[in-house]
This record gives C-alpha cells, sequence and structure tokens, in this order.
C-alpha cells in the first residue's frame, strides 16, 4: 500500500473551514484514499473516501487531485468536537501513521 | 454510534488471568478486525475473520486467541498476559475483507495488565 505524508499538527478557529493536506505521490490506480479520524480514548471514526472523483457526504468534503498523488479533507465549519487526530489511509489495508492532530479553537 | 459494539470498555486483570473481549457488529458486513494500539503508537493489525474463517494472523502471539463464532460475533481470548499487552484493542468490521468498502471501529476496550 502507498504511504502517506501529513502535517504533524495544525489549528483552526471555530467556524472557519479546516482543509487538511496528503501526500500520496505512491499511490497506484486502483487505490482508494481514506480519511479517519481519532478523539481521545475512543475508536477511529470513518469520515469518507474515494478515488478519483470528489466526494463529500454530511461530514466533510474530498478533493483528489487529477494525478492523484495529493489530497484534501475540507470540514466545512469546524467545531470544538472536530479536535481530533485525522488520519490518511490510502489502500485496503489500513495502515494508520501518526495522521494530523487538529485542534480547533474558539 | 458506529454499529460496532466492544465490551467491556475497560478491564484490568492479572498476568495469570484468563479473559475475554467481546465485539459485535450490527451492519451486516462480513468481514472483522481485531486492532492493538499501544500508547503513542499507531494501530496494529492482530486478526481478519472473513465469513467466520480466519484470513489474517499478523504473528500475534499465542497468548492472543481469535473465535468468530458467526459473522457478528468477534471474541478475543486472553491468558497468561504480559504487561506490554497493556493497550487499547479495537474490533472493526466492514462489508468485506479488505474490499474497498471503508472499515468502521467501536470504542474499543482499555485493557491494563498488572
Amino acid at each position: 500500500d502507498a504511504k502517506t505524508t501529513q502535517p504533524t499538527s495544525m489549528d483552526c478557529a471555530e467556524g472557519r473551514a479546516a482543509n487538511l493536506p496528503c501526500n500520496h505521490s505512491t499511490i497506484s490506480g486502483n487505490e482508494y484514499v481514506y480519511w479517519y479520524r481519532q478523539i481521545h480514548s475512543q475508536g477511529p471514526q470513518y469520515i469518507i473516501h474515494g478515488l478519483k472523483n470528489n466526494e463529500t457526504n454530511e461530514m466533510a468534503s474530498l478533493i483528489i487531485t487529477e494525478d492523484r498523488k495529493s489530497s484534501t479533507l475540507i470540514l466545512p465549519h469546524a467545531t470544538l468536537r472536530d479536535t481530533a487526530v485525522y488520519y490518511c489511509i490510502v489502500g485496503y489495508k489500513l495502515s494508520f501513521g501518526a495522521g494530523t492532530t487538529v485542534t480547533v479553537r474558539a | 454510534e458506529t454499529g460496532v459494539t466492544q465490551t467491556p470498555r475497560h478491564l484490568v486483570m492479572g498476568m495469570t488471568n484468563k479473559k475475554s473481549l467481546k465485539c459485535e457488529q450490527h451492519l451486516g458486513h462480513n468481514a472483522m478486525y481485531w486492532y492493538k494500539q499501544s500508547a503513542k503508537k499507531p494501530l496494529e493489525l492482530m486478526f481478519v475473520y472473513s465469513l467466520e474463517e480466519r484470513v489474517e494472523n499478523n504473528s500475534v502471539p499465542s497468548r492472543f486467541s481469535p473465535e468468530c463464532p458467526n459473522s457478528s460475533h468477534l471474541f478475543l481470548h486472553l491468558h497468561t498476559l504480559q504487561p506490554e499487552d497493556s493497550a487499547l484493542y479495537l474490533c472493526a468490521s466492514s462489508q468485506q475483507s479488505w474490499g474497498n468498502q471503508p472499515q468502521h471501529f467501536g470504542d474499543g476496550t482499555r485493557l491494563s495488565i498488572l
């Protein structure tokens, strides 16, 4: 499975959009991009996944570049409850790295 | 509510005890997984079951023994554990093993070995 690179941490303001980047330059043609998040002391929560088209659901939007080497998770209106570690994963064998620690501030 | 329920949420046991962790999924999925998450480490896959058959064992010590009696239930039987086995144990399920549909996780059992 392809490896991913994410920033270690980021802050965002409550009510603003949070844009979380992920690089996956070694992704292969049939590998999906998955996003999960983990709030302290809970299990990982599935957010969204996609192959090549942009995807949107009630939680977030996923923007995948045309060459599929990177993607961005967008939380449209961040709330304090969105504070968590966000994981970008490529391929069906979920390999969780360190993720991005997102802190939403009031 | 993810549709995956794990019990107990917390467990403290001595190294000579025998206990079991339970996972139940209400999603109609055919695959179930056990993961281990130690402090400040990424999740580690332990076992994968597909239609009640074990399809992957990720070099897990024999003191951990999984059981999948049907596609909705998964157990992890524990015996003679070591202090380094203290961790969060997570169960997940998906429509099929290693397919493109996402896995859904329970909230885990926090295990402490005395």
